[in-house]
C-alpha cells in the first residue's frame, strides 16, 4: 500500500519567507509526527497529532513554528519568517496506533534558506 | 523523561565483518525498542522491534538485537557486514502507555571493501 509522502521534496526560500510543507500519512493512521534532521544530526521532535486530542507542540523551536492537521489525515507545517538556521530535512511520520507500534516515515523535505 | 544513547557517531567495518552498534535507554517502566535505519537522502526505515515478547529479536537484512533489562541495552548486530549496510542507523524508544518516541542521536556505518 501507499507509504507516507512529503510533498514538496526540495525547497529552496529566501530568508524572511514563510513556507508550508506537506505529510500525507499512511491511510487509517491515527498518530502524526513532524521532526526536524539538521546535517549529520539526529531527530529533533517537532510536534504530534493523536486522533482528535490536543497536538502536542512541546518540541517546537518558536512560535514561528505551527503546524495542523486536517480532519484527521494531512498534515501541514508553516514556518514563517523563516531563518537559515532553519535549513534542514524535515520529517513526517504516522503510526497506526499508540502502544507498541512503530512509525513509518516519509522520504522528507529537505529545506534550504538561503 | 527518556533518554537514549548511541555509543559511538561513526562505526567501520570490513565488509564480513561483524556489525555491532550500541544502544542503552533510560526507562523506569519497561518500554518498547526500536532501531532504524537511513540510508542516504531517504526517510527512516524500520529494521526491528522489540515489545516485550521474546529478547532476542530478527530483523531485515539479517540484523538482530537483544533487549538486555539488565543491561537496559538493546544493542544491534549482524553477523557478516555487507557494503549496501552503510547507512545511518537510530535506535528510538518508546514508553509503553506513551505516545512520544526518544531517538538516539544516531550512529553512522561505514563498510570497507
Amino acid at each position: 500500500g501507499a507509504g507516507v509522502s512529503q510533498s514538496p521534496s526540495n525547497k529552496v526560500t529566501e530568508k524572511g519567507k514563510d513556507v508550508e510543507l506537506r505529510c500525507d500519512p499512511i491511510s487509517g493512521h491515527t498518530a502524526l509526527y513532524w521532526y526536524r534532521q539538521s546535517l549529520g544530526q539526529g531527530l529533533e521532535f517537532l510536534i504530534y497529532f493523536q486522533g482528535n486530542s490536543a497536538p502536542d507542540k512541546s518540541g517546537l523551536p518558536s512560535d514561528r513554528f505551527s503546524a495542523e492537521r486536517t480532519g484527521g489525515s494531512v498534515s501541514t507545517l508553516t514556518i514563517q519568517r523563516t531563518q537559515q538556521e532553519d535549513s534542514a530535512v524535515y520529517l513526517c511520520a504516522s503510526r497506526e496506533r499508540v502502544e507498541g507500534y512503530e512509525q513509518y516515515f516519509g522520504p522528507g523535505t529537505r529545506l534550504t534558506v538561503t | 523523561a527518556q533518554s537514549v544513547t548511541q555509543l559511538g557517531s561513526h562505526v567501520s567495518v570490513s565488509e564480513g565483518a561483524l556489525v555491532l552498534l550500541r544502544c542503552n535507554y533510560s526507562s523506569s517502566v519497561p518500554p518498547y525498542l526500536f532501531w532504524y535505519v537511513q540510508y542516504p537522502n531517504q526517510g527512516l526505515q524500520l529494521l526491528l522491534k522489540y515489545t516485550s515478547a521474546a529478547t532476542l529479536v530478527k530483523g531485515i537484512n539479517g540484523f538482530e538485537a537483544e533487549f538486555k533489562k539488565s543491561e537496559t541495552s538493546f544493542h544491534l548486530t549482524k553477523p557478516s557486514a555487507h557494503m549496501s549496510d552503510a547507512a545511518e542507523y537510530f535506535c528510538a524508544v518508546s514508553e509503553s502507555a506513551g505516545n512520544q518516541f526518544y531517538f538516539g542521536t544516531g550512529t553512522s556505518l561505514t563498510v570497507i571493501p
